[in-house]
This record gives structure tokens, sequence and C-alpha cells, in this order.
């Protein structure tokens, strides 16, 4: 079945630690995104992708950092200048503008990451 | 900028009841519109989106929803509520010359027995 997959589920970072997320997906889909949620506050922008090798922030890229050397990969990396990291993390994707714009967006299962 | 109100971060119902979760967006074009739901850890589940090929849009599990232009509106609703519709639902806009999606805060529903 194609989906997303995120890992690992569960994430615990050090202070002044850099931790990466993955993001795989197996849909073909151009374009993916990744999403920050707390508690509500529903769910922000932090970067996303419409390309290969190419990437925009989003609302709140700060202290985060991502690359997309590959159409099925986009893993994000909390570094240590992002200091309020604990959050529930979705990776998403979607056909991208170039097909059709009214093409949803898919989600993975998130990763939750804390502060040890 | 898009922008999406949905109003109530909380809303409860009784099983068998109407379920409505209210979405107002703000666009200077007509959007495309999305409700997506969430269960307790885990990722966000499409449930309709309307595309402007017609007002009433029906979606997975019994929802629907209605755009109303002048209302700047997509309320989503469900006649008869079910325990398993426990869940957080969002309501998000998308550009139609853009990929990016503005998500609302969110809807907390919670099915009393």
């Amino acid at each position: 079945d194609g989906g997303i997959t995120q890992s690992p589920k569960y994430l615990f970072r050090k202070e002044g630690q850099n931790v990466t997320l993955s993001c795989e997906q197996n849909l073909n889909h151009d374009a993916m995104y990744w999403y920050r949620q707390d508690p509500g506050q529903g769910l922000r922008l932090i970067y996303y992708s419409q390309i290969v090798n190419d990437f925009q922030k989003g609302d709140i890229a700060e202290g985060y950092s991502v690359s997309r050397e590959k159409k099925e990969s986009f893993p994000l990396t909390v570094t240590s200048a992002q200091k309020n990291p604990t959050a529930f993390y979705l990776c998403a994707s979607s056909s991208g503008v170039r097909i059709r714009s009214n093409q949803p967006q898919h989600f993975g299962d998130g990763t939750r990451l804390s502060i040890l | 900028a898009q922008s999406v109100t949905q109003l109530g971060s909380h809303v409860s119902v009784s099983e068998g009841a109407l379920v409505l979760l209210r979405c107002n967006y703000s666009s200077s074009v007509p959007p495309y519109l999305f409700w997506y739901v969430q269960y307790p850890n885990q990722g966000l589940q499409l449930l309709l989106k309307y595309t402007s090929a017609a007002t009433l849009v029906k979606g997975i599990n019994g929802f629907e929803a209605e755009f109303k232009k002048s209302e700047t509106s997509f309320h989503l609703t469900k006649p008869s509520a079910h325990m398993s519709d426990a869940a957080e639902y969002f309501c998000a806009v998308r550009e139609t010359s853009g990929s990016r999606l503005t998500f609302g805060e969110g809807t907390q529903l919670t099915v009393n027995p």
C-alpha cells in the first residue's frame, strides 16, 4: 500500500543536540511538507518542497533545517537553535501544483519529540 | 494571506445527535477547502474536499459539508453522531494557485453515550 512513513514514532532530545526526523513516501508525490502541532494551535508549516533539490520556508522555520535530495524523502532536522522543540511533528505530501492543486495532502502518523 | 476560523475549540454532542462543526475562511478568490480528522497520536485523514464542482460535498463516515460563498463558510455536518466520531477535526484552505494549506485551530468533538 502506498503511504507516508515517519520514524521514529517517539524521539527524545537532550539539550544542545540536533535530531533528525525521517519522512518517506511511496506515493510518487512531487510536494512534501513538515508541520508542527502544539495543543490548541492547529498545524503550523515549518518547511515545504515542491520539487527535488528545492524547498521553501514556512511560517515557523527558525531552528529547523531540511533537505530534499530524493523525491521520496524529506528529512527534518531540529537543531539546538530551536528552544522549544517539544511537539508533535507531521509530514505530508501531495501531487503538487503542476498537476491539479485541488489534490489533498496525505499525512504520516507523526513523530512526538520530547526534551530530556 | 489566507485564514481559517473554526468556531468552538470543543463541541460535545450525544450519540445519535446532529454534529455541526463550523469553519469560516477568508480568501479573495474561491479557494479549495478541506476537512480532516485526527485521532489521538495519529496523522490527519481526509474527510472531504470542496473543489467548486458542487456546493454540497459528501465525504467518508457519513460526513458532508456545504460551501456557502456568501457566508464564506464550509461547515461540516453529520446527521447522527457515533461514538467512533470522537476526534479532532481540522478545516483547511488552499489557494487555487498554490500548494500550501492553512489550517484552522481544530475542534475537538466529544460524543456522549
